[in-house]
């Protein structure tokens, strides 16, 4: 069963600075990865959706990336602000074990400080 | 679009008591997940749909937890008695086509507190 993880648990970083978050899963046999964000008490918003095909996916001042080989993925944020501060979730749609579950790691902590 | 629209966005009910849960997915969106998402456990899938469908309900936790998907713009996820553990924060989440290549896009949630 695909299992996915996210390092570290929790970050904060003073607002201006450029910042990675990890993402890892066990079974590189994926249709897509997704990174979410979701703030305290709300749903997921999607921000970026990267299929097995793509190497990277941009939008502002994210950029994604996706290793499936040695399955990795990372989102770096640049230019950090108070208004980033928020749990980041990654998430991959397996080949296997159910083609459109998604399996999600437990989360990034971010935050900014102003 | 709206987006996904769940109802309520609280609820808090004694042990024993029935909660239906309700979503609408986007317009044109043939696929309806059901999360739930805990502290200890993360976000876990619990039921998808396709074209008003069940396929996968493997994820349900029990008998107590059912759901329905009378038509293409509402679903209901009941469960009836409910417990303590159920205390939860769920999610319906909606995509369209197959083959895991379009975006999951969610609801704002209900949290749910059994006492």
């Amino acid at each position: 069963k695909q299992e996915v993880t996210q390092i570290p648990a929790a970050l904060s970083v003073p607002e201006g600075e450029n910042l990675v978050l990890n993402c890892s899963f066990t079974d590189s046999a994926i249709y897509n990865l997704q990174w979410f964000r979701q703030d305290p008490g709300k749903g997921l918003t999607s921000l970026l959706l990267i299929q097995s095909s793509q190497r990277e996916q941009t939008s502002g001042r994210l950029n994604a990336s996706l290793d499936k080989s040695s399955g990795r993925s990372t989102l770096y944020i640049a230019a950090s602000q108070p208004g980033d501060s928020a749990t980041y979730l990654c998430a991959v749609r397996p080949v296997n074990d159910g083609a459109n579950n998604l399996f999600f790691g437990t989360g990034t902590r971010l935050t900014v400080i102003p | 679009d709206a987006g996904v629209i769940q109802s309520p966005r609280h609820e808090v009910t004694e042990m024993g008591q029935e909660v239906t849960l309700r979503c609408k997915p986007i317009s044109g969106h043939d696929y309806l997940f059901w999360y739930r998402q805990t502290m200890m456990r993360g976000l876990e899938l619990l039921i998808y749909f396709n074209n008003n469908v069940p396929i996968d309900d493997s994820g349900m936790p029990e008998d107590r937890f059912s759901a329905k998907m009378p038509n293409a713009s509402f679903s209901t996820l009941k469960i009836q008695p409910s417990e303590p553990r159920d205390s939860a924060v769920y999610f319906c989440a909606s995509s369209r086509t197959s083959g895991g290549r379009d975006e999951q896009y969610f609801g704002p949630g209900t949290r749910l507190t059994v006492t």
